[in-house]
């Protein structure tokens, strides 16, 4: 079965530096979309990024980017010039059919002013 | 595009009673929605997968005959909790997927926190 697994559970950063949270992942698929998620205090899931395994280039959107090891099957998220807003839970995520998303526990990320 | 409402928002209930939570998908098809449940400071559970016009499909451990699901439309999707009771307090949220999304994202509702008495 696919597991997803975040280690951190709590991150800080402080406003304006760089702060990179951890996601590995466990399958046999070959094909597969990756996720990151972002959860404020509303609790409306934002999608903050996606990546298709097939890519070998790394996603990026505006501040966010990601480090995709397919061998290593990590998948970290690295927030550039960290804004107040930026403070939230975030998941990681996969999905290799559109059927099923799985998970990983979250981390909550504080940005310190 | 691709917005997901849920109905209630926040819901209070007597233990005992039903309460159904709607979850609509505003601007596209969606042939399967899916239902969450998350607890504090915890990831989103997955509840049920549900497909318009068939029955929904339940993960394991959670009763089907207390989580009525209805997918009877391709833009609606509804959960009922019956019989409710204190321990069902939680926050549920649905997400609906669009076979033309061509990168398999769901697109999730904004939640419905339910608070059991």
């Amino acid at each position: 079965a696919q597991t997803v697994t975040q280690s951190q559970p709590e991150m800080s950063v402080q406003e304006a530096e760089t702060v990179t949270l951890s996601c590995t992942y466990d399958t046999s698929e070959s094909d597969y979309y990756l996720f990151w998620y972002k959860q404020p205090p509303s609790r409306q899931m934002i999608l903050v990024i996606r990546q298709e395994a097939y890519k070998q280039q790394n996603a990026t959107e505006n501040r966010f980017s990601v480090n995709f090891q397919k061998a290593a099957k990590s998948f970290s998220l690295k927030i550039s010039d960290s804004q107040l807003g930026d403070a939230a839970m975030y998941f990681c995520a996969y999905s290799n059919t559109g059927n099923q998303f799985y998970f990983g526990t979250g981390t909550s990320l504080t940005v310190i002013p | 595009g691709a917005v997901v409402s849920q109905h209630p928002s926040r819901v209070i209930c007597k233990s005992g009673t039903s309460v159904k939570i709607e979850c609509r998908s505003l601007d596209f098809q969606a042939t399967t929605m899916f239902w969450y449940r998350q607890f504090p400071k915890k990831s989103l559970m997955l509840m049920a997968t549900s497909n318009e016009g068939s029955k929904a499909t339940y993960e394991q451990g959670v009763e089907k005959d207390k989580f009525l699901i209805n997918h009877a439309s391709l833009t609606l999707s509804t959960l009922t909790v019956t019989s409710a009771h204190p321990e069902d307090s939680s926050f549920y949220i649905c997400s609906a997927h669009s076979p033309d999304s061509p990168n398999y994202e769901q697109y999730f509702g904004p939640g419905t926190r339910l608070t059991v008495t």
